[in-house]
């Protein structure tokens, strides 16, 4: 199993681009997340799909859309992006068991760049 | 807000002794978590700690949880140079659907 896919692994972007990150898990779970990590600030919740067909804000999502394109997908979208938004962003994907969270399982991490 | 916050933020200590991380807590929680981060990689889960439960064992990671204070710990004993990591707690949010992180615990083990 590959468990959590996360492409690309590297990008740089100018200051107003867009791209599009992308993440897949084979592990049939139904939650996944986007968390970006810059030092010192541990990991923050941009945004989460409990299920498929559902979206929610996180902590940070200003400046993000994301899109839940099936069960296995949940890609993150910077559409004008900003030196700000330098970081390196995880996917995760987890499922519920007796109504709390089971344990998340992380990708490689996509280091993100924006000049 | 971040819901855990974990202490001390940074921790040195040689080969073959223990080690001790704290994380504090806001809201009342569904399960306590904690990861491992491995430089430049995603974070691995080491072990879940229920609201019911006081502690936990395993292998060489102990959790405990005290609820009334909000507080865990994580302790790792017998450290090894390969323990050197980031380490996080993460308790689920309001709505138990997400997890929330703390800004995490960097361990350096000196061999």
């Amino acid at each position: 199993n590959a468990g959590v896919t996360q492409t690309p692994k590297f990008q740089v972007l100018k200051t107003g681009q867009s791209m599009t990150l992308q993440c897949a898990q084979d592990m049939n779970h139904n939650s996944m997340y986007w968390y970006r990590q810059d030092p010192g600030m541990g990991l923050r919740l941009i945004y989460y799909s409990a299920s498929e067909g559902t979206t929610d804000k996180g902590e940070v999502p200003n400046g993000y859309n994301v899109s839940r394109l099936n069960k296995r997908e949940f890609s993150l979208r910077l559409e004008s992006a900003a030196p700000s938004q330098t970081s390196v962003y995880f996917c995760a994907s987890s499922t519920q068991t007796q109504g709390a969270l089971a344990p998340l399982h992380f990708g490689n991490g996509t280091r993100l760049t924006v000049t | 807000s971040q819901q855990g916050e974990e202490d001390p933020q940074a921790l040195s200590i040689q080969e073959g002794e223990n080690a001790t991380m704290n994380c504090s807590y806001k809201t009342s929680i569904n399960n306590l978590q904690w990861y491992r981060q491995n430089s430049g990689r995603g974070l691995v889960h080491l072990i879940l700690i229920r609201s019911n439960e006081r502690e936990k064992h395993s292998g060489r990671l102990r959790v405990t949880l005290d609820t009334s204070k909000k507080s865990s710990s994580l302790l790792i004993t017998a450290s090894r140079a390969a323990d050197t990591a980031s380490y996080f707690c993460a308790t689920d949010n309001q709505a138990g659907t997400a997890l929330i992180f703390g800004k995490g615990t960097t361990l350096s083990v000196s061999s």
